[in-house]
Order: C-alpha cells, then sequence, then structure tokens
C-alpha cells in the first residue's frame, strides 16, 4: 500500500513551453501533497505545499506563476512549469501524505514519495 | 525555518564496518526526524524515523538515535553491505508536515 505514482518519469522540452507534471496517490487519499526539486548531487528542497481544495503554499523564493499547482481531488495534484527555460532542467518530486490510524486510537502521518520525473529543457 | 546540517557530505567504509551520519537541527519544535535512503535516479525511500518521545530506535543492521537537549540525531548502519551504498538524507519536521532536508551523505561500501 501506500503508493505514490508521477507521470512522466522523464519529459524533454524547448525552452518557452509548458510542461505538467502529475502526482497521484493510488491506494490512499492524501489531502497535502509536496512537491521537491532536486538538482544533481543536491538535497530536496521543497518548493510547494498543495492541499487539496485550496491553493498551494510556495516557499520562499519559489515563484508561484511560474510553478502552477493545482490539487484537484484527493489522489492528483499536478505542478505545471510555465515558460520552461534551461535553468528549471531537474528532477521533480512529489511526496503524499498519508494518516495512520492505530489500534490504540493515536494516530501518525508518513510522506510517501514518487519516483519523480526528470524534466530537461533545450 | 527548520535548517538541518548533515555530515559527512560522503563516506566510505569496508563492508561489515560500520557507518554513521550525524545531523543537527535548528527548530526545537521539530517532533519527527526521518531517514531516507535514495539510489541514483530514484525516489526517497524511509529507511527509519524517530519521533521525539524516543531516544533511540532500532530495526535490524539500522539504528536511529535523538538527542533532543543537543537536537541532534544520527542514522547508524552496522555489518554494512554493498547493497548500502547510496545516497542517505536525514530531515526533521513539526507534526510530521513539512520536512526539511540534510544535504545528504553519499555512502560508498568497499567490498
Amino acid at each position: 500500500g501506500a503508493v505514490v505514482s508521477q507521470h512522466p518519469s522523464w519529459v524533454i522540452c524547448k525552452s518557452g513551453t509548458s510542461v505538467k507534471i502529475e502526482c497521484r496517490s493510488l491506494d490512499f487519499q492524501a489531502t497535502t501533497m509536496f512537491w521537491y526539486r532536486q538538482f544533481p548531487k543536491q538535497s530536496l528542497m521543497l518548493m510547494a505545499t498543495s492541499n487539496e481544495g485550496s491553493k498551494a503554499t510556495y516557499e520562499q523564493g519559489v515563484e508561484k506563476d511560474k510553478f502552477l499547482i493545482n490539487h484537484a481531488s484527493l489522489t492528483l495534484s499536478t505542478l505545471t512549469v510555465t515558460s520552461a527555460h534551461p535553468e528549471d532542467s531537474s528532477f521533480y518530486i512529489c511526496s503524499a501524505r498519508a494518516l495512520f490510524l492505530l489500534l490504540d486510537s493515536s494516530s501518525y502521518n508518513e510522506q510517501f514519495f514518487g519516483p519523480g520525473t526528470r524534466l530537461t529543457v533545450l | 525555518g527548520e535548517n538541518v546540517e548533515q555530515h559527512p557530505s560522503t563516506l566510505s567504509v569496508q563492508e561489515g564496518d560500520s557507518a554513521v551520519i550525524k545531523c543537527t537541527y535548528s527548530d526545537s519544535a521539530s517532533n519527527y526526524f526521518p531517514w531516507y535512503k535514495q539510489e541514483l535516479g530514484k525516489r526517497p525511500q524511509l529507511i527509519i524515523d524517530i519521533r521525539s518521545n524516543v531516544g533511540e530506535k532500532k530495526d535490524q543492521r539500522i539504528a536511529v538515535t535523538l538527542n533532543k537537549t543537543a537536537k541532534h540525531f544520527s542514522l547508524h548502519i552496522t555489518e554494512t553491505q554493498p547493497e548500502d551504498s547510496a545516497v542517505y538524507f536525514c530531515a526533521a519536521s513539526e507534526s510530521d508536515y513539512k520536512l526539511s532536508f540534510g544535504a545528504g551523505t553519499t555512502v560508498t561500501v568497499r567490498a
């Protein structure tokens, strides 16, 4: 259980075009999804928090008009890189937050990551 | 915001030896500390996590310790094997929400 998929797995596009990346939680509902960007040999940098039915919350320095996020359902969030440029080339990874309920009535959350999307802008 | 520092950036160990990676965090409100293993081009995989109500947790060859007073936590891998070679990331968050990641440690296990 707790599988997260991303589509596409890799994409090459021309400078100036827009690219949409989908993140799906396959077997659970995720009210919250996160979008990360990872440059080669670097760490994961949180770009934005995507909440179902509301506007995404962007991290400082991330342009909301360039990276459009839509969390239209409890199992799908999309990231659209608008007017992509070569410096946007990166590995984009989403994660979905799952809630686990235990027998003692306690609960905890865990994030599950998608396989990532390799974006190359020519 | 939370700032997580991770050391060392690279670690080479002989197969069978132990590997230790250390992280410090800045936000005393953080209470969830997961460790992820990431192989090249793949997604991060959770290998172990610890919450602020415990000081140590072990899962077979992997253990994590937490010192909330000093705001640091460590990953210990014993009896390392070649398949342990990967990049390891520590992270910290408050209430299992936004994760702040360390810079990563590239672990190489020499056969």
